[in-house]
């Protein structure tokens, strides 16, 4: 049983595409997470939510928007897609968000590249 | 200041021998949780191991442990008999308190395990 998986996989896709990445967690946690990581592999905290409401809001362009219709799912939108946008951006989940002790656990990883 | 130092941007290890990798760490609550995760060529990210900071005893996971050197904000990972699969990026990460929701990563370091 996958924990945390993430569709698609990969995505290829020309500039100024509007494209989604789905996210969905099985292990009843209440926190989700997106991350981007870029080529020189370095992780930037984007959004997180805690069942449902939007509790991380770092500073990314606002074509990206989270959505999370319930606490197992968080999908990610990008609008007019850039090549700066091309990475591979991971969906994490963790129980919550009340004790440091709690693990955080990746999904496989979304590589976009925008061309 | 950074959350999480890594200052090993790449490390090499003989096959069977025992490596460390440095983690640093900056905080100031008393409470935090300190993680290390695996992100082999494939691109997942595996979680490794855990460390609270009020935990008397070293963390061990098989043939991971974890250097807990609390004086001196330090969490270096310690990979004994090393094999070829350990090859890969090791990335530290922190999360502080009980109601923090943000993991700190550092900027990671690639091991080269050398036949």
């Amino acid at each position: 049983d996958t924990a945390v998986s993430q569709t698609p996989k990969y995505l290829v896709t020309q500039m100024g595409n509007d494209k989604s990445i789905k996210c969905e967690q099985n292990l009843g946690h209440d926190t989700m997470y997106w991350y981007k990581q870029d080529s020189k592999k370095f992780l930037k905290i984007m959004f997180s939510y805690n069942n449902k409401e939007l509790i991380i809001n770092e500073t990314v362009p606002n074509r990206f928007s989270p959505k999370s219709p319930d606490k197992a799912h968080l999908n990610l939108h990008i609008n007019s897609l850039e090549l700066g946008d091309s990475a591979v951006y991971f969906c994490a989940s963790s129980q919550g968000r009340t004790s440091f002790v709690e693990t955080q656990y990746f999904g496989p990883g979304t590589r976009l590249l925008v061309l | 200041a950074q959350k999480i130092t890594q200052t090993q941007p790449g490390m090499f290890v003989q096959e069977k021998e025992a490596v460390t990798l440095d983690c640093t760490y900056d905080t100031s609550d008393p409470s935090y949780g300190l993680f290390w995760y695996k992100q082999p060529s494939s691109g997942e990210m595996i979680f490794l191991i855990y460390q609270g900071s009020y935990d008397q005893q070293n963390a061990t996971e098989g043939r991971y442990s974890l250097n807990f050197q609390k004086a001196r904000k330090s969490a270096n990972l310690v990979i004994s008999a090393s094999q070829l699969g350990d090859s890969a990026m090791y990335f530290c990460a922190m999360r502080e308190g009980w109601t923090g929701n943000q993991f700190y990563f550092g900027t990671g370091t690639s091991l080269t395990v050398i036949p």
